[in-house]
């Protein structure tokens, strides 16, 4: 099946600084998605991305098919973008979940 | 507000003693999804429906089935929980496209097994 891999595993940041998350996949995929986990469990629908280039306030994403990766970047973290960051993607119907980035900010 | 809903959010039950978790959505969603999650892990699905179409992933266990009633509702039930299906389960919802499309989670349902 396919494979999924995120970089870093886990990330610790000042408030204010910038961060670039990284997602590898082994095959094409028809669906490529970005969740954030918050400490509660609840998985937050970021971007649904297949291909291209998306943002959304202080997030925005990049997924470059053709090379099987795509890229989050959060500019000016806030305490309140602590979680755990997974992308996950789909031939068929089969979504697969990456291992996840885990992100700290701190005040 | 269109959402996932699931009850209880939290569950806890006795090793071997069955348990049924229910998910329901008001988004009209032709796809619904179960997932595990155990601690510091990542989701894995378990199974989906599209409609009625029942898909179950190659390693679900048998202890794991599913129920669809009806667009609105979906039913996990453990039959015989081990210690080892501690986890959180979280449903998801998609629209037509299945695949193709967002998706859309509830807030969970953490199990314990005692």
């Amino acid at each position: 099946g396919i494979q999924v891999e995120q970089s870093p595993p886990d990330l610790i940041l000042q408030e204010g600084a910038n961060s670039t998350l990284r997602c590898n996949f082994s095959d094409s995929v028809n669906n490529l998605q970005w969740f954030h986990q918050n400490p509660w469990g609840q998985l937050i629908n970021l971007f649904y991305i297949p291909s291209g280039t998306k943002q959304n306030g202080r997030l925005s994403a990049t997924t470059v098919a053709t090379e099987r990766y795509s890229l989050l970047y959060i500019s000016s973290s806030q305490t309140t973008d602590s979680g755990v960051y997974f992308c996950a993607v789909s031939r068929g119907q089969n979504f697969v979940f990456g291992p996840g980035t885990r992100l700290s900010v701190l005040p | 507000d269109a959402m996932v809903i699931q009850n209880p959010r939290y569950q806890v039950t006795q090793f071997g003693k069955p348990v049924t978790l229910s998910c329901s959505q008001t988004l009209n969603h032709n796809v619904m999804y179960w997932y595990q999650q155990k601690s510091s892990q990542a989701p894995k699905l378990l199974f989906h429906y599209y409609d009625k179409d029942f898909n179950n992933e190659a390693d679900t266990p048998d202890n794991f089935q599913s129920r669809r009633p009806n667009t609105s509702f979906c039913f996990l039930d453990i039959r015989s929980p081990g210690l080892g299906d501690a986890a959180m389960y979280l449903c998801a919802t998609s629209g037509r496209g299945g695949a193709l499309e967002t998706q859309y989670f509830g807030p969970g349902t953490r199990l314990l097994v005692l």
